[in-house]
């Protein structure tokens, strides 16, 4: 079945530092890969999405490159800030069924 | 345009009693979610609905879970009885079919303490 690896936190990092979360999955077909992000209090939105190989989607400073050939879509920030804090879902979409979130990535960054 | 509205936003009841989580979903949205998140389990998917039909219920923890959706725009998740591990974060989250790959939106939750 289709399932998403994400790497667990909580990860906490000082202010401009460099970003990265781990996500890998299992799917089968092609799926598209999506980051959405938590704040404190609040639902999940999303933040950005990945539809084929290869492709790129950003937002809001955040990246992430769907690469097929190590079934991985990392999200990456050249430079975090507090108001980054907060948690972090990487999830997919096959087929005909629901999303399928990985269990999140706390973050804390720190001034 | 409004996003997915769920009420009350804050629910404390004791436990036996029965309760009752309510969702607007974004008008046109024809899918809709049921989520429970704690720290323990993270994020569960407890069921969802298809134009109105529940299509996979499999998550609803127990008997005491049931949910409704009698109209495209309302959706009720209802608990009785109540017991002090049900205490949690409810999400309602709806989605477009005709939109590729069917990105979720979230409403703010209802957190639910059981004592």
């Amino acid at each position: 079945g289709n399932s998403v690896t994400q790497m667990e936190g909580p990860v906490t990092l000082s202010e401009e530092a460099f970003l990265t979360i781990n996500c890998t999955y299992t799917a089968t077909g092609y799926p598209s890969l999506f980051w959405y992000v938590q704040y404190p209090g609040e639902g999940l939105q999303l933040l950005l999405k990945a539809t084929k190989a290869d492709d790129k989607g950003s937002n809001k400073g955040f990246e992430a490159t769907y690469r097929k050939e190590t079934t991985s879509f990392h999200l990456e920030k050249g430079s975090v800030q507090v108001s980054d804090s907060a948690v972090y879902f990487c999830a997919l979409f096959s087929g005909n069924t629901p999303l399928v979130f990985g269990k999140g990535t706390r973050l804390s960054v720190i001034a | 345009d409004a996003g997915v509205i769920q009420s009350p936003r804050h629910e404390v009841t004791e436990m036996g009693q029965e309760v009752t989580l309510r969702c607007k979903p974004i008008s046109g949205h024809d899918y809709l979610f049921w989520y429970r998140q704690t720290m323990m389990r993270g994020l569960e998917l407890l069921i969802y609905f298809n134009n109105n039909v529940p299509i996979d219920d499999s998550g609803m923890p127990e008997d005491r879970f049931s949910a409704k959706m009698p109209n495209a725009s309302f959706s009720t998740l209802k608990i009785q009885p109540s017991e002090p591990r049900d205490s949690a974060v409810y999400f309602c989250a709806s989605s477009w079919s005709t939109t590729p790959n069917r990105p979720q939106y979230f409403g703010p939750g209802t957190r639910l303490t059981v004592l």
